[in-house]
């Protein structure tokens, strides 16, 4: 079975541009989670989704970001503008409802 | 809420010594446990998980963990580490009603020769 899917892998972009990162989650799966990784705060959760449904946005930086899923096998987390202390590693993962987390391997963002 | 501790940040061992990882958790109910592994580059990867039952769990790549609630940990052992457990381990803790994990910091695994 093909696991949680993210694109792209590699970001490199420009202070001020638009940032869209996607994510395909497992089939099945109700859940979808968005997560960022880096060296000074660790894996820290922006948003989850159930049944498509943004439920807990409370980590999410800032206006500048913002996450969508408009459909069960799809969703998309969007940084306008960006800026450099974005840069991170953005990990998509979903589940079940108390199952385990299945993450994807990453899209390392850039912000020159 | 939920609270995950790994009180070792960095640890180094020699291939083919044991291992253990420590983690405490916080959680008012009885907890689901997790560990997860994540190499260089990688996502992150289940190693192990704790929903009930045994307390002492057996998960992939000869990696254990055993729950104990008197003292709010879920340890995680390797009895004879190879060079490519080499990785950073992270501790999670959720709950049977709830969509959300707590994640520890992590504790970085260095494998010497």
């Amino acid at each position: 079975d093909a696991g949680v899917i993210q694109s792209p892998r590699h970001e490199v972009t420009e202070m001020g541009q638009e940032v869209t990162l996607r994510c395909k989650p497992i089939s099945g799966h109700n859940s979808l989670f968005w997560y960022r990784q880096t060296m000074m705060r660790g894996l820290e959760l922006l948003i989850y989704f159930n049944n498509n449904v943004p439920i807990d946005d409370s980590g999410m930086p800032e206006d500048r970001f913002s996450a969508k899923m408009p459909n069960a096998s799809f969703s998309t987390l969007k940084i306008q503008p960006s800026e450099p202390r974005d840069s991170a590693v953005y990990f998509c993962a979903s589940s079940s409802l108390g199952g385990e987390l299945f993450f994807g391997e990453g899209s390392r963002l850039t912000v020159l | 809420a939920q609270s995950v501790t790994q009180p070792d940040i960095h640890i180094t061992v020699s291939e083919g010594a044991s291992l253990e990882l420590r983690c405490n958790y916080s959680y008012g109910a009885t907890p689901y446990l997790f560990w997860y592994v994540q190499s260089p580059g990688q996502g992150l990867q289940l190693l192990l998980k704790y929903f009930s039952g045994d307390t002492l769990v057996q998960g992939i790549k000869g990696f254990e963990a055993e729950f104990k609630r008197s003292q709010s940990s879920f340890n995680l052992r390797k009895p004879s580490v190879h060079w490519s457990d080499a990785a950073e381990y992270f501790c999670a803790v959720g709950a049977a009603d709830d969509y959300k994990l707590s994640f520890g910091a992590g504790t970085t695994v260095t494998v010497r020769a």
